[in-house]
């Protein structure tokens, strides 16, 4: 089965800086790719997705890239603030209508 | 806010005791998909239900079930708790027709077994 191996578990950057989190897949067939934010006590939000037929995709400060031969892809934030701070995972799911797998997360601090 | 509902919110229950977990999908999707989350680690996918039939199993035990409804809110039942089924369980609403494959989360049941 699919497996997400997610890198780093923590980071800390200062506010205004840019942070990138990892992630590898396993399953080759995985087509869908979102990452989720998730604050204390509350449930992931989706803030940006891929689809395994675009290399990059950008949403204001957020942006996702992937590269399927080497089965990863990545988040990048930059002029990071405050509110970023959060739990970061990311997601894969190899079927039109089939459960994600997640990677263990990311915990981003952005210092003021 | 996503739309998806989920209730109870926090819930404390004791060994051995059955528990029911309720979602509400987020209007105009059909698919329901609850997910278990330990604590610092990311959800776990228990099953999923489309047309309330289960279509997709993660590797968790039988007392673990489930039904959808005709409005396609659904239900997550555990018999039998254990203290290892203490943890945040989420459910999530999609879509199954035209080209949506984005999920959105609820905000989560927190259940702690004792």
């Amino acid at each position: 089965g699919e497996n997400v191996e997610q890198h780093p578990s923590t980071l800390s950057v200062q506010e205004g800086d840019s942070a990138v989190i990892k992630c590898t897949y396993s399953d080759s067939a995985s087509n869908y790719f979102p990452w989720y934010k998730q604050e204390l006590g509350k449930g992931p939000q989706l803030i940006i997705d891929i689809r395994s037929n675009v290399g990059e995709k950008k949403d204001q400060r957020i942006a996702v890239t992937l590269n399927k031969t080497a089965k990863h892809f990545s988040l990048h934030i930059t002029e990071t603030q405050p509110e970023d701070s959060a739990v970061y995972f990311c997601a894969a799911r190899y079927n039109y209508g089939q459960n994600f797998v997640f990677g263990p997360g990311t915990r981003l601090s952005v210092l003021p | 806010e996503t739309g998806v509902t989920q209730s109870p919110t926090h819930l404390i229950k004791t060994r051995g005791q059955q528990v029911t977990l309720r979602c509400s999908s987020q209007s105009g999707h059909n698919t329901v998909s609850w997910y278990q989350q330990a604590l610092g680690q990311g959800p776990q996918f228990i099953f999923q239900y489309y047309r309330e039939e289960e279509n997709g199993r993660g590797n968790f035990p039988p007392r673990f079930s489930g039904l959808q409804f005709p409005n396609y809110s659904s239900e997550l039942n555990v018999n039998a708790l254990e203290l290892d089924d203490s943890a945040l369980y989420l459910c999530a609403s999609s879509s199954r027709t035209g080209r949506d494959t984005e999920a959105f989360f609820g905000q989560g049941t927190r259940l702690t077994v004792v």
